[in-house]
Protein backbone atom coordinates (compact mmCIF):
# COMPACT_ATOMS: atom_id res chain seq x y z
CA UNK A 1 0.00 0.00 0.00
CA UNK A 2 1.99 3.17 -1.27
CA UNK A 3 1.01 6.14 1.37
CA UNK A 4 2.97 8.26 -1.08
CA UNK A 5 1.78 8.94 -4.64
CA UNK A 6 3.75 10.67 -7.57
CA UNK A 7 1.18 9.89 -10.79
CA UNK A 8 3.15 11.20 -12.93
CA UNK A 9 6.32 9.51 -13.59
CA UNK A 10 7.76 12.41 -16.10
CA UNK A 11 7.21 15.81 -16.70
CA UNK A 12 8.43 18.11 -19.72
CA UNK A 13 8.46 21.77 -19.44
CA UNK A 14 9.88 25.02 -21.13
CA UNK A 15 12.39 26.69 -19.97
CA UNK A 16 11.00 29.99 -18.54
CA UNK A 17 7.90 28.58 -17.35
CA UNK A 18 6.32 26.91 -14.11
CA UNK A 19 6.92 23.41 -13.08
CA UNK A 20 4.16 21.95 -11.10
CA UNK A 21 4.66 18.90 -9.78
CA UNK A 22 2.01 17.00 -7.95
CA UNK A 23 1.54 14.34 -4.87
CA UNK A 24 -0.93 12.42 -2.95
CA UNK A 25 -1.08 10.99 0.48
CA UNK A 26 -3.28 8.68 2.12
CA UNK A 27 -2.17 8.62 5.85
CA UNK A 28 -4.05 11.57 7.14
CA UNK A 29 -1.23 11.51 10.27
CA UNK A 30 1.91 13.01 8.43
CA UNK A 31 2.48 16.07 9.95
CA UNK A 32 5.62 16.98 7.50
CA UNK A 33 6.49 16.87 4.04
CA UNK A 34 9.07 17.80 2.02
CA UNK A 35 10.60 17.59 -1.70
CA UNK A 36 13.92 16.10 -2.53
CA UNK A 37 15.80 16.48 -5.70
CA UNK A 38 17.99 13.89 -7.08
CA UNK A 39 21.00 13.72 -9.82
CA UNK A 40 22.06 10.45 -11.68
CA UNK A 41 24.77 8.85 -9.33
CA UNK A 42 23.93 11.16 -6.40
CA UNK A 43 22.03 11.10 -3.25
CA UNK A 44 18.61 12.93 -2.93
CA UNK A 45 19.01 16.89 -1.97
CA UNK A 46 16.62 18.55 0.10
CA UNK A 47 14.66 21.11 -1.43
CA UNK A 48 12.13 22.44 0.99
CA UNK A 49 9.74 21.35 3.41
CA UNK A 50 6.07 22.30 4.90
CA UNK A 51 4.85 21.23 8.04
CA UNK A 52 1.05 20.47 8.53
CA UNK A 53 -0.17 23.71 10.55
CA UNK A 54 0.92 25.49 6.76
CA UNK A 55 -0.57 25.45 3.23
CA UNK A 56 2.01 27.19 1.69
CA UNK A 57 5.72 28.03 2.21
CA UNK A 58 7.96 29.72 -0.48
CA UNK A 59 11.68 29.73 -0.53
CA UNK A 60 13.58 31.74 -4.13
CA UNK A 61 11.59 29.97 -7.09
CA UNK A 62 10.35 27.29 -5.03
CA UNK A 63 7.12 27.42 -3.40
CA UNK A 64 5.32 24.03 -1.90
CA UNK A 65 1.16 24.23 -1.39
CA UNK A 66 -0.39 21.98 1.35
CA UNK A 67 -3.60 21.11 0.90
CA UNK A 68 -4.53 19.18 3.96
CA UNK A 69 -8.54 18.38 2.82
CA UNK A 70 -7.08 16.74 -0.47
CA UNK A 71 -4.17 15.02 1.27
CA UNK A 72 -2.69 16.68 -1.90
CA UNK A 73 0.73 18.90 -1.79
CA UNK A 74 1.92 20.17 -4.87
CA UNK A 75 5.74 22.18 -5.87
CA UNK A 76 5.90 25.00 -7.91
CA UNK A 77 9.01 25.88 -9.79
CA UNK A 78 9.27 29.52 -11.55
CA UNK A 79 10.70 30.17 -13.67
CA UNK A 80 12.03 26.64 -14.58
CA UNK A 81 15.75 26.60 -15.65
CA UNK A 82 17.98 23.84 -17.40
CA UNK A 83 19.60 23.00 -14.06
CA UNK A 84 16.30 21.75 -12.65
CA UNK A 85 16.05 19.07 -14.51
CA UNK A 86 16.31 16.19 -12.41
CA UNK A 87 13.72 13.19 -10.66
CA UNK A 88 12.20 15.06 -7.61
CA UNK A 89 10.92 12.88 -4.55
CA UNK A 90 7.90 14.17 -2.51
CA UNK A 91 8.15 12.81 1.12
CA UNK A 92 6.22 12.28 4.50
CA UNK A 93 7.05 12.24 8.05
CA UNK A 94 5.02 11.56 11.02
CA UNK A 95 6.24 13.19 14.56
CA UNK A 96 7.07 16.72 13.08
CA UNK A 97 10.14 15.23 11.03
CA UNK A 98 11.55 13.21 13.22
CA UNK A 99 10.88 9.81 11.87
CA UNK A 100 11.91 8.14 9.11
CA UNK A 101 10.81 9.44 5.73
CA UNK A 102 8.11 7.95 3.43
CA UNK A 103 8.81 8.46 -0.20
CA UNK A 104 6.39 8.71 -3.47
CA UNK A 105 8.71 6.86 -6.60
CA UNK A 106 9.09 10.20 -7.97
CA UNK A 107 8.57 12.37 -10.92
CA UNK A 108 11.17 13.33 -14.05
CA UNK A 109 11.25 16.83 -14.89
CA UNK A 110 12.64 17.94 -18.14
CA UNK A 111 13.41 21.22 -19.22
CA UNK A 112 13.37 22.07 -22.30
CA UNK A 113 15.19 24.70 -23.75
CA UNK B 1 31.03 21.09 6.22
CA UNK B 2 31.99 17.54 4.93
CA UNK B 3 28.39 16.07 4.11
CA UNK B 4 27.18 12.33 4.80
CA UNK B 5 30.08 9.72 3.67
CA UNK B 6 29.28 6.07 2.20
CA UNK B 7 31.42 3.51 0.99
CA UNK B 8 32.17 1.41 -1.17
CA UNK B 9 30.19 3.38 -3.90
CA UNK B 10 29.50 0.44 -5.90
CA UNK B 11 29.82 -3.33 -5.22
CA UNK B 12 28.93 -6.61 -7.27
CA UNK B 13 28.64 -9.40 -5.35
CA UNK B 14 27.00 -13.06 -6.05
CA UNK B 15 23.62 -14.70 -4.23
CA UNK B 16 24.73 -16.22 -1.29
CA UNK B 17 27.29 -13.86 -0.67
CA UNK B 18 27.75 -11.06 2.24
CA UNK B 19 28.40 -7.48 2.04
CA UNK B 20 29.03 -4.26 4.22
CA UNK B 21 28.33 -0.90 4.05
CA UNK B 22 29.14 2.11 5.38
CA UNK B 23 28.01 5.32 6.71
CA UNK B 24 30.24 8.25 8.21
CA UNK B 25 27.23 11.08 8.91
CA UNK B 26 27.78 14.73 8.92
CA UNK B 27 29.36 15.39 12.48
CA UNK B 28 27.41 16.23 15.19
CA UNK B 29 24.16 14.35 13.65
CA UNK B 30 22.28 12.08 16.26
CA UNK B 31 20.32 10.89 13.97
CA UNK B 32 20.90 7.89 11.11
CA UNK B 33 18.78 6.56 8.47
CA UNK B 34 19.64 3.66 6.01
CA UNK B 35 17.28 3.41 3.00
CA UNK B 36 16.96 0.97 0.44
CA UNK B 37 15.83 2.47 -3.47
CA UNK B 38 15.15 0.02 -5.87
CA UNK B 39 15.36 0.76 -9.55
CA UNK B 40 12.55 2.87 -10.30
CA UNK B 41 10.92 3.28 -6.62
CA UNK B 42 11.47 5.67 -4.18
CA UNK B 43 13.85 5.30 -1.05
CA UNK B 44 12.57 3.21 1.72
CA UNK B 45 13.27 3.29 5.26
CA UNK B 46 15.23 0.52 6.69
CA UNK B 47 15.92 1.58 9.95
CA UNK B 48 16.52 4.49 12.03
CA UNK B 49 19.49 5.16 14.88
CA UNK B 50 19.27 7.78 17.43
CA UNK B 51 22.71 8.13 18.83
CA UNK B 52 23.82 4.49 19.35
CA UNK B 53 20.04 3.12 19.80
CA UNK B 54 17.87 2.08 17.34
CA UNK B 55 14.51 3.84 16.86
CA UNK B 56 12.80 2.21 14.14
CA UNK B 57 13.71 -1.11 12.52
CA UNK B 58 10.05 -2.09 11.30
CA UNK B 59 11.11 -2.73 8.05
CA UNK B 60 14.70 -4.23 8.21
CA UNK B 61 14.57 -8.12 6.79
CA UNK B 62 15.88 -9.11 9.75
CA UNK B 63 16.62 -12.65 8.65
CA UNK B 64 19.44 -11.23 6.54
CA UNK B 65 20.23 -7.79 7.38
CA UNK B 66 21.59 -6.59 10.09
CA UNK B 67 22.84 -2.56 10.78
CA UNK B 68 24.98 -1.55 14.04
CA UNK B 69 25.92 2.35 14.95
CA UNK B 70 28.92 1.64 17.22
CA UNK B 71 29.80 4.82 19.55
CA UNK B 72 26.68 6.60 18.12
CA UNK B 73 28.44 8.17 15.12
CA UNK B 74 29.56 5.40 12.25
CA UNK B 75 27.16 2.88 10.67
CA UNK B 76 27.65 -0.35 9.32
CA UNK B 77 24.64 -2.16 7.27
CA UNK B 78 25.66 -6.05 6.50
CA UNK B 79 23.08 -8.11 4.48
CA UNK B 80 23.75 -11.97 4.93
CA UNK B 81 22.86 -14.14 2.77
CA UNK B 82 22.17 -11.65 -0.16
CA UNK B 83 19.57 -12.09 -2.81
CA UNK B 84 18.95 -11.15 -6.06
CA UNK B 85 16.13 -9.10 -4.89
CA UNK B 86 18.46 -6.94 -2.69
CA UNK B 87 19.96 -5.29 -5.86
CA UNK B 88 19.44 -1.69 -5.35
CA UNK B 89 21.00 1.44 -4.25
CA UNK B 90 21.63 1.57 -0.25
CA UNK B 91 21.17 5.18 1.08
CA UNK B 92 22.28 6.87 4.35
CA UNK B 93 21.26 9.95 5.55
CA UNK B 94 21.61 12.18 8.66
CA UNK B 95 19.89 14.57 10.73
CA UNK B 96 20.71 17.11 13.38
CA UNK B 97 17.32 18.22 15.12
CA UNK B 98 13.83 16.64 13.55
CA UNK B 99 13.29 18.27 10.14
CA UNK B 100 15.52 17.76 6.84
CA UNK B 101 17.97 14.58 6.59
CA UNK B 102 20.76 15.25 4.27
CA UNK B 103 21.72 12.02 2.22
CA UNK B 104 24.96 10.65 1.54
CA UNK B 105 25.69 9.18 -2.50
CA UNK B 106 24.75 5.80 -2.24
CA UNK B 107 26.04 2.43 -2.65
CA UNK B 108 25.06 0.60 -5.97
CA UNK B 109 24.93 -3.05 -4.79
CA UNK B 110 24.28 -5.83 -8.17
CA UNK B 111 23.98 -9.22 -7.05
CA UNK B 112 24.35 -11.90 -9.60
Amino acid sequence: DQQVKQNSPSLSVQEGRISILNCDYTNSMFDYFLWYKKYPAEGPTFLISISSIKDKNEDGRFTVFLNKSAKHLSLHIVPSQPGDSAVYFCAASLGGGADGLTFGKGTHLIIQP
Amino acid sequence: EAGVAQSPRYKIIEKRQSVAFWCNPISGHATLYWYQQILGQGPKLLIQFQNNGVVDDSQLPKDRFSAERLKGVDSTLKIQPAKLEDSAVYLCASSLLAREQFFGPGTRLTVL
